[in-house]
């Protein structure tokens, strides 16, 4: 979801459900779409990723979906644990990504606390 | 392995004065680096790019002269905040670019929260 002002779209769970985090991303050219956890005060962790070629990826209790019609990206996170409390970020890029002209293009982030 | 580390991980500087903040890739050398700024409850701006041996690419809005980057070594980028004000104050985040199984990725530092008073 889109914030508003400085704040954060929050999703808040008990412990043992499943969590849904969406995103929508902003150019039909990217091709490779990546989610990153972020715990307080600390840097991006990779999650999982998704290029533009499938529509469905999964990981360990994670599964990314790509809607590329509506530019709709959604991260599925299986059985929440207190753990997974974080600000979860999606990002974009294109076929240059990681080199000298590929750059990641970061979502809005959504809030994730799981109530125990 | 891609580890990234940064030094240090936090500062707080009086206003005027410069903060240099490192990033390094320990166990991989990265031909290109990213600088990322992200102000509380925000998302990450990218701010530079950052090629070994050569000029970084600058994000539209960001100042090259105020915020200075080195990437002297494949495993070495500074970040340099001269005469820093209290608008400064941010998260200041790092990656490190790698190919890897075919795809190129970006390994993140752990972040240099900066405070100017």
């Amino acid at each position: 979801g889109e914030s508003v002002g400085l704040h954060l779209p929050t999703l808040s769970v008990q412990e043992g459900d499943n969590s849904i985090i969406n995103c929508a991303y902003s150019n039909s050219a990217s091709d490779y779409f990546i989610w990153y956890k972020q715990e307080s005060g600390k840097g991006p962790q990779f999650i999982i990723d998704i290029r533009s070629n499938m529509d469905k990826r999964q990981g360990q209790r994670v599964t990314v979906l790509l809607n590329k019609t509506v530019k709709h990206l959604s991260l599925q996170i299986a059985a929440t644990q207190p753990g997974d409390s974080a600000v979860y970020f999606c990002a974009e890029t294109d076929a240059n990504y990681g080199g000298s002209q590929g750059n990641l293009i970061f979502g809005k982030g959504t809030k994730l606390s799981v109530k125990p | 392995g891609a580890v990234v580390s940064q030094h240090p991980s936090w500062v707080i500087c009086k206003s005027g004065t410069s903060v240099k903040i490192e990033c390094r890739s320990l166990d991989f050398q990265a031909t290109t680096m990213f600088w990322y700024r992200q102000f509380p409850k925000q998302s990450l701006m990218l701010m530079a790019t950052s090629n070994e041996g050569s000029k970084a690419t600058y994000e539209q809005g960001v100042e090259k002269d105020k915020f200075l980057i080195n990437h002297a070594s494949l495993t070495l980028s500074t970040l340099t905040v001269t005469s820093a004000h209290p608008e400064d104050s941010s998260f200041y985040i790092c990656s490190a670019g790698l190919e890897r199984g075919g795809n190129n990725e970006q390994f993140f530092g752990p972040g240099t929260r900066l405070t100017v008073l």
